[in-house]
């Protein structure tokens, strides 16, 4: 059964920095495509970014908000990836959702964590 | 960026009715790359048919996915309680995402 546990979320001044943790079981990690997607209170959801697996060129890529300020990595070892948020501002306030990418021919999110919140307030 | 448009922005129907949904992109979207999300409230979103018209695991057969180019459709067939919701379209381009802006399916 596939498990995507996101931990590290908190409460965060304006322009402080945050590191998010998505740890996976349950499937072959070191060949997924792994993802974040973020639901600010009451609002719909908005894809952050992408890591794809080092077979697929381990690339990353980030949504234009985020972009510059947002990193994702991922240590196959530990079956985990993260999000390291810099610069943060109060419209990053969200549900930070860990997800798997189902397959690169059809990349629809397949699993979902359960959420990591995050609040950057004053 | 591609932008998606889903309409009706709510949608207020009874148990047994059948709900279409759309999403509009502004764009062509390959079909490959056109997903569907189920969310009920304080939950994570659920995935039901990716591939514009495949249904991911365990979801009945009432969802039903169709569409292709720049216009796609999320049909219920027959309303069951549970199916009252929020649904959202997404689309995958050139390592990017993006998702529409949500239709809350609503008991009338």
């Amino acid at each position: 059964e596939v498990h995507l546990v996101e931990s590290g979320g908190g409460l965060v001044e304006p322009g402080g920095s945050l590191r998010l943790s998505c740890v996976a079981s349950g499937f072959t990690f070191s060949i997924a495509w792994m993802s974040w997607v973020r639901q600010a209170p009451g609002k719909g959801l908005e894809w952050v970014g992408l890591i794809k697996s080092k077979g697929g060129g381990g690339t990353t890529h980030y949504a234009a908000p985020v972009k510059g300020r947002f990193t994702i990595s991922r240590d196959d070892s530990k079956n985990t990836i993260f999000l390291q948020m810099n610069s943060l501002k109060t419209e990053d306030t969200a549900v930070y959702y860990c997800v798997k990418v189902y397959k690169e021919v059809t990349p629809a999110f397949d699993y979902w964590g359960q959420g990591s919140l995050v609040t950057v307030s004053s | 960026e591609i932008v998606l448009t889903q309409s009706p922005g709510t949608l207020s129907l009874s148990p047994g009715e059948r709900a279409t949904l759309s999403c509009r992109a502004s764009q062509s979207v390959s079909s490959n790359y056109l997903a569907w999300y189920q969310q009920k409230p304080g939950l994570a979103p659920r995935l039901l048919i990716y591939g514009a018209s495949s249904r991911a695991t365990g979801i009945p057969d009432r969802f039903s996915g169709t569409g292709s180019g720049a216009d796609f459709t999320l049909t219920i067939s027959r309303l069951e309680p549970e199916d009252f919701a929020v649904y959202y379209c997404q689309q995958y381009d050139s390592s990017l995402y993006t998702f529409g802006q949500g239709t809350k399916l609503e008991i009338k």
